[in-house]
């Protein structure tokens, strides 16, 4: 099945720094791809997605290009708050039997972010 | 409008008993998907659940897993004779249509399964 795999490890960082965590993915076919994030005590929420090779997901200052030629789906933000400080999880569909669109997802980097 | 809820939000359990965990999707999505989230093995796909079709089980772990939609809306996962490799955080997730990947799922807070 498809798969994600993201860059190992927390990311600390302080406040208005750049923010960059790696995506990269194995699929067949064309695969939707997400970004959720888990705040403390909170469920998953979608960040931002794209549908299709060369779309840009954005949300929250935040965003994601599909890249098909490199199989990456990095994301980025140009300057952290401590608000930002929560787990990103990438994912895409990898999709099943019987219409299953089911979500295939990375181990996911905890982000702390610094005043 | 309403999201996706789960129940109970916690649960300790000792080993070798059943439990029940309970989903309520928001109303009109059609999927329904349960996911599990542990230390071990991040976040990982267990079933899938579109309408009154066939459900996908390819993700269950062992035949003590099973789960039902009654009515096309409410989905209860049933684990049986619990082992402590089950603790885990069980996400429940719901969609508008699970046929187009565009689609995204909306997840629920969780239930947070402890045996004892």
């Amino acid at each position: 099945g498809n798969s994600v795999t993201q860059m190992e490890g927390p990311v600390t960082l302080s406040e208005e720094a750049f923010l960059t965590i790696n995506c990269t993915y194995t699929a067949t076919g064309y695969p939707s791809l997400f970004w959720y994030v888990q705040y403390p005590g909170e469920g998953l929420q979608l960040l931002l997605k794209a549908t299709k090779a060369d779309d840009k997901g954005s949300n929250k200052g935040f965003e994601a290009t599909y890249r098909k030629e490199t199989t990456s789906f990095h994301l980025e933000k140009g300057s952290v708050q401590v608000s930002d400080s929560a787990v990103y999880f990438c994912a895409l569909s990898d999709p099943g039997a019987y219409g299953n669109n089911r979500l295939a997802f990375g181990k996911g980097n905890q982000v702390v972010v610094i005043p | 409008g309403a999201g996706v809820s789960q129940s109970p939000s916690n649960k300790v359990t000792e080993k070798g008993k059943d439990v029940e965990l309970r989903c309520d999707p928001i109303s009109g999505h059609t999927a329904l998907y349960w996911y599990r989230q542990s230390l071990g093995q991040g976040l990982e796909f267990l079933i899938y659940f579109q309408g009154n079709s066939a459900p996908d089980k390819s993700g269950l772990p062992s035949d003590r897993f099973s789960a039902e939609r009654t009515g096309g809306s409410v989905s209860t996962l049933t684990i049986q004779r619990t082992q402590q490799e089950d603790s885990a955080v069980y996400l429940c997730a719901s969609s508008l249509q699970g046929t187009t990947s565009s689609y995204e799922q909306y997840f629920g807070p969780g239930t947070r399964l402890t045996v004892t």
